[in-house]
């Protein structure tokens, strides 16, 4: 089956830094999507991205379907940032069930 | 427009008990998902609907899990008899394949403690 790995595993920043998280999939999608889980387990849908660059305020993803990688960058960071980010890739074809990966744990500090 | 609504938020049984949760998506969506989340990893799907169908069921444990759609609307997932691994949050979503069909929606979450 397809494989999604996201990078890094975990990440710790100060308050206002930059940072970029990495999602690679191992086969053709139409579906990529960008998650937050809060700290009270909410998850909330950031980007539908199968391709292309979106922003939304602080954030931004990318996705380059032809290298089959996604990028969410989060700039200033502030500590409500913190929590877990997941990419969701869908395949081609179906009815399109989303594949999650294990996600980047992130702390903000202030 | 209200979300996904999800009961009960936590339960705690004993392995070998029986547990059911039930989930009410966002009126008016046709796929319907239910995903089992253990503690430090991502969300896995155990079965998908389509209105009162099931289109995927092929990581549910069915000697043990079981779920149904009744009417196309709201859904039940049920363990029986539950074992100690079952100890995790399961997650209802929905999704609506519409215009703006692209964004799936997620309840709280129902957190199960298998003792």
């Amino acid at each position: 089956g397809i494989q999604v790995e996201q990078s890094p595993p975990d990440l710790i920043l100060q308050e206002g830094a930059n940072s970029t998280l990495r999602c690679n999939f191992s086969d053709s999608v139409n579906n990529l999507q960008w998650f937050h889980q809060n700290p009270w387990g909410q998850l909330i849908n950031l980007f539908y991205i199968p391709s292309g660059t979106k922003q939304n305020g602080r954030l931004s993803a990318t996705t380059v379907a032809t290298e089959r990688y996604s990028l969410l960058y989060i700039s200033s960071s502030q500590t409500t940032d913190s929590g877990v980010y997941f990419c969701a890739v869908g395949l081609s074809g179906g009815y399109n069930k989303l594949i999650f990966g294990a996600g980047t744990r992130l702390a903000v500090h202030p | 427009e209200a979300g996904v609504a999800q009961s009960p938020r936590y339960k705690i049984i004993e392995k070998r008990q029986s547990v059911a949760f039930w989930c009410n998506p966002i009126s008016g969506h046709a796929t319907l998902y239910w995903y089992q989340q253990i503690l430090g990893q991502g969300p896995k799907l155990l079965i998908q609907f389509q209105n009162n169908g099931v289109v995927d069921d092929s990581q549910l444990p069915k000697d043990r899990f079981s779920a149904e759609r009744l009417k196309g609307v709201d859904s039940t997932l049920k363990i029986q008899p539950a074992k100690l691994e079952d100890s995790a949050v399961y997650l209802c979503a929905s999704r609506d394949w519409g215009a703006s069909g692209n964004t799936i929606y997620f309840g709280e979450g129902s957190w199960l403690t298998v003792v």
